[in-house]
């Protein structure tokens, strides 16, 4: 099993609706988690961390933790054609230690349709 | 205005040529990464350096090389003996990674094709 597996899409969602997107991870230790943002030919932009169970919101984005089941997701609300673009996930994989390196998912390919 | 920057953008090697690619960052970050990404890829992780004057290989340092002289600056360069070099090279930074600094912070990449 791959650290990190997310849904590969493509993803297509008409404008206003919400988007899912799905990110498994293998190490049940792991303490926090990420969400990239990327644009085509753009490098990733961090758009969301979270480290506890639950919720999450910053304005339309929500990232949802449930180590228990060990996902994390990111819902996307009243998405914007401006959202089509490429989502990572990432955990770290050096828990209990200070190297800092973190896994990637493949990434799910987001379009929101006008 | 603090972030990292990648140059050049754009880059053209002929074969058997080595080249660098530069990655400097003045957010104070100790950690610095190199990945490359292929079309339809995740990130793969070249090189890493914790600290000044260290560094580590990653997944897919073969071909590659770096070095860590400034804490600002973590150049790579994609050698001759790298035999499908032409990527996307993304250079990323963390905070104090001693205090739980997961997050990696990107600059904008070189695109790297190989006449």
């Amino acid at each position: 099993q791959k650290e990190v597996e997310q849904n590969s899409g493509p993803l297509s969602v008409p404008e206003g609706a919400i988007a899912s997107l799905n990110c498994t991870y293998s190490d049940r230790g792991s303490q926090s988690f990420f969400w990239y943002r990327q644009y085509s030919g753009k490098s990733p932009e961090l758009i969301m961390s979270i480290y506890s169970n639950g919720d999450k919101e910053d304005g339309r984005f929500t990232a949802q933790l449930n180590k228990a089941s060990q996902y994390v997701s990111l819902l996307i609300r009243d998405s914007q054609p401006s959202d089509s673009a490429t989502y990572l996930c990432a955990v770290p994989r050096d828990r209990g230690s200070t190297l800092g390196r973190l896994y990637f998912g493949r990434g799910t390919q987001l379009t929101v349709w006008p | 205005d603090g972030g990292i920057t990648q140059s050049p953008k754009y880059l053209f090697r002929k074969e058997g040529q080595n080249v660098t690619l530069s990655c400097e960052q003045n957010l104070n970050h100790d950690a610095m990464y190199w990945y490359r990404q292929d079309p339809g890829q995740g990130l793969r992780l070249i090189y890493y350096s914790q600290i000044v004057n260290d560094f580590q290989k990653g997944d897919i340092a073969e071909g590659y090389s770096v070095s860590r002289e400034k804490k600002e600056s973590f150049p790579l360069t994609v050698t001759s003996a790298q035999k499908n070099p032409t990527a996307f090279y993304l250079c990323a930074s963390s905070i104090d990674i001693t205090g739980g600094g997961d997050e990696q912070f990107f600059g904008p990449g070189t695109r790297l094709t190989v006449l």
